[in-house]
Parts: structure tokens; C-alpha cells; sequence
């Protein structure tokens, strides 16, 4: 069974940093491109960026809003990919999801999600 | 940056009703378009990829089409447990964009 679990969420000031875990279960980590998406209170879905496989050159993609301040990263390993955010800010208060990208298909979409971890950004 | 347009917001509907809800592009997307569905509380589920495939395990009552810059997700009989806001997602080109969601409520 596939499985996505999100940690490291919590209250943070802004400006400061944090880090969330996108833990991978039940298939081959490393095959698969992540995704990271995040949900204000009370909005809508907003993108935030993306780590290719390996296969791909691990690169990675961000939303303009996060561009320069957030970093993902992954450790095939471990099955782990990981959300930096940096110089946070109230806006990114959210509920952050990880979900996987499935590359079998033209294109990168998306196939499962994890559970979300919350992100408070306040002093 | 691909502007994803979903209409309407929302919509009142009864068990049983056929719902349509549609999703414009901003510029061509090919059939790079996704659909997933959230209940209250919960994480986004994974409908349909491609425009029209459905993800393993979905039943068929949903359905997708479209191709370019206008799309469809059409629920064929309304349950209960249809009830929930529906996104799309355009994964054409970076950065990939949702569109603001569909509200589908109880009549």
C-alpha cells in the first residue's frame, strides 16, 4: 500500500526556518517524482514545487511565492523527501501535503497524497 | 504562468443528479490535466489524470474530458459521498497551477 507521511510541522515566528519530512512507504521511492502543495485556512490548493527522480536529474521546480526562501530535497535512501522553508513567513501559515508524481505517464501528475502537516507562522 | 479557471464555485445538487463541472486554461495544455476531490478535513484524493483516465480504484461514475483549454468533470449519479470541493490541476508546464475548486453541496 502506498503511504505518504508528512511530520515536522508546528508554530513558528516569522523569519524563521523550518524543516517538514515526507515519509514514503509501500513502493519504490526513488522511481517517483514529489510534489509538495499547500492549503491556507479556509482556501484552495496552491503548488509549491517539485523534485524530479533521480532518473531526471533530481531537479527541482517552485512556485514563485516560495522561489529563493523553501528548498526540496530528497534521500532515496531513506525514502524521505524534505521541505525547507526559510524566512517564514504569516502567508505561509498552510497545511502542507507531499504527494507523489507519477513519471509511467506523459507528465508528472499525481497519483497519492499524504495526510498534510500544519505550518503556523506566528509571533 | 497557465491560469486554471473552474466554474461554478459551487453548486446545490441532489443524490442522484448528473453534475458538470468545468475548467479553463489560460493557454493550451495539451491533456495535461488532473482532477482530485476533498472532504472536509481531509487530504486531496487523486480522481482522474490525463484529462479522462481514471485513477486505479476509482469508479467509473466519475468521468473526464477535454483536451486544449477546456475541460470536464462530470459526476454521472450524485451520492452522498460525492459530496466535496473538486479541484483541477494543469501539469504542462511549470510552475504546475490548480484551479480556485468547485464546491459541490447538498440541495
Amino acid at each position: 500500500e502506498v503511504q505518504l507521511v508528512e511530520s515536522g510541522g508546528g508554530l513558528v515566528q516569522p523569519g524563521r526556518s523550518l524543516r517538514l519530512s515526507c515519509t514514503a512507504s509501500g513502493f519504490t521511492f526513488g522511481d517517483y517524482g514529489v510534489s509538495w502543495v499547500r492549503q491556507a485556512p479556509g482556501k484552495g490548493l496552491e503548488w509549491v514545487g517539485f523534485i524530479r527522480s533521480k532518473a531526471y536529474g533530481g531537479t527541482t521546480e517552485y512556485a514563485a511565492s516560495v522561489k529563493g526562501r523553501f528548498t526540496i530535497s530528497r534521500e532515496d535512501s531513506k525514502s524521505i523527501a524534505y521541505l525547507q522553508l526559510n524566512s517564514l513567513k504569516t502567508e505561509d501559515t498552510a497545511v502542507y501535503y507531499c504527494a507523489r508524481n507519477n513519471g509511467y505517464t506523459p507528465g508528472w501528475q499525481i497519483d497519492y497524497w499524504g495526510q498534510g502537516t500544519l505550518v503556523t507562522v506566528s509571533s | 504562468d497557465i491560469q486554471m479557471t473552474q466554474s461554478p464555485s459551487s453548486l446545490s445538487a441532489s443524490v442522484g443528479d448528473r453534475v458538470t463541472i468545468t475548467c479553463r486554461a489560460s493557454q493550451g495544455i495539451s491533456n495535461y490535466l488532473a482532477w482530485f476531490q476533498q472532504k472536509p478535513g481531509k487530504a486531496p484524493k487523486s480522481l482522474i489524470y490525463a484529462a479522462s483516465s481514471l485513477q486505479s480504484g476509482v469508479p467509473s461514475k466519475f468521468s473526464g474530458s477535454g483536451s486544449g483549454t477546456d475541460f470536464t468533470l462530470t459526476i454521472s449519479s450524485l451520492q452522498p459521498e460525492d459530496f466535496a470541493t473538486y479541484y483541477c490541476q494543469q501539469y504542462n508546464s511549470f510552475p504546475f497551477t490548480f484551479g480556485g475548486g468547485t464546491k459541490v453541496e447538498i440541495k
